[in-house]
């Protein structure tokens, strides 16, 4: 069953850069054609899209995050990893890592989503 | 981008309800179009995709329904596990986009 994982630290000082990376176990990234993502929920409000990225390494951004984000794949580790520079009280917010449900499509729906974790950007 | 409204906001209801969440996309989006459930500190749960199709391991309680901009979530009899916020999201266009969110609660 396949299973993701988020990790890194859990609080940011502004202007400084967010760093995560998602973990998948029980399927490899390399031998699956699929597209892999990053999306975020600010505390008490909805989700919003932040990237995908393919097992090749080809990226696709939300284009209000395109200047800060960078999305990349290590396929050795079985990981995909998300930057997000100049951090403000805005992106504090649960992020989340999924696979996109369809396979090769980088419009799609997202299943499944790791558990989770909260980054607070605070001095 | 495309904007995705979700109506009512909050609905309260019982165990046994039928329930009828909707989402109206700004412009059309086919059947691009999937629910998920999501519940208080966890991650959501992908219910429904292309509009109708139910995901595997869902039950046969929850049903999606429509095309272009305008769609329904239904679940035919609530049950006590279902008590969460539910969200669409349309895959029709760059960037994806989620509606805002209905919470479903106990009446």
């Amino acid at each position: 069953q396949l299973q993701l994982q988020e990790s890194g630290p859990g609080l940011v000082k502004p202007s400084e850069t967010l760093s995560l990376t998602c973990t998948v176990s029980g399927g490899s990234i390399s031998s699956s054609s699929y597209y892999w993502g990053w999306i975020r929920q600010p505390p008490g409000k909805g989700l919003e899209w932040i990237g995908s990225i393919y097992y090749s390494g080809s990226t696709y951004y939300n284009p209000s995050l395109k200047s800060r984000v960078t999305i990349s794949v290590d396929t050795s580790k079985n990981q995909f990893s998300l930057k997000l520079s100049s951090v403000t009280a805005a992106d504090t917010a649960v992020y989340y890592c999924a696979r996109l449900l369809a396979a090769a499509a980088v419009l799609s729906w997202f299943d499944p989503w790791g558990q989770g974790t909260l980054v607070t950007v605070s001095s | 981008d495309i904007q995705m409204t979700q109506s009512p906001s909050s609905v309260s209801a019982s165990v046994g309800d039928r329930v009828t969440i909707t989402c109206r996309a700004s412009q059309g989006i086919s059947s691009w179009l999937a629910w998920y459930q999501q519940k208080p500190g966890k991650a959501p749960k992908l219910l429904i995709y292309a509009a109708s199709s139910l995901q595997s391991g869902v039950p046969s309680r929850f049903s999606g329904s429509g095309s272009g901009t305008d769609f329904t979530l239904t679940i035919s009899s609530l049950q006590p596990e279902d008590f969460a916020t539910y969200y669409c999201q349309q895959a029709n266009s760059f960037p994806q986009t989620f509606g805002q969110g209905t919470k479903v609660e106990i009446k």
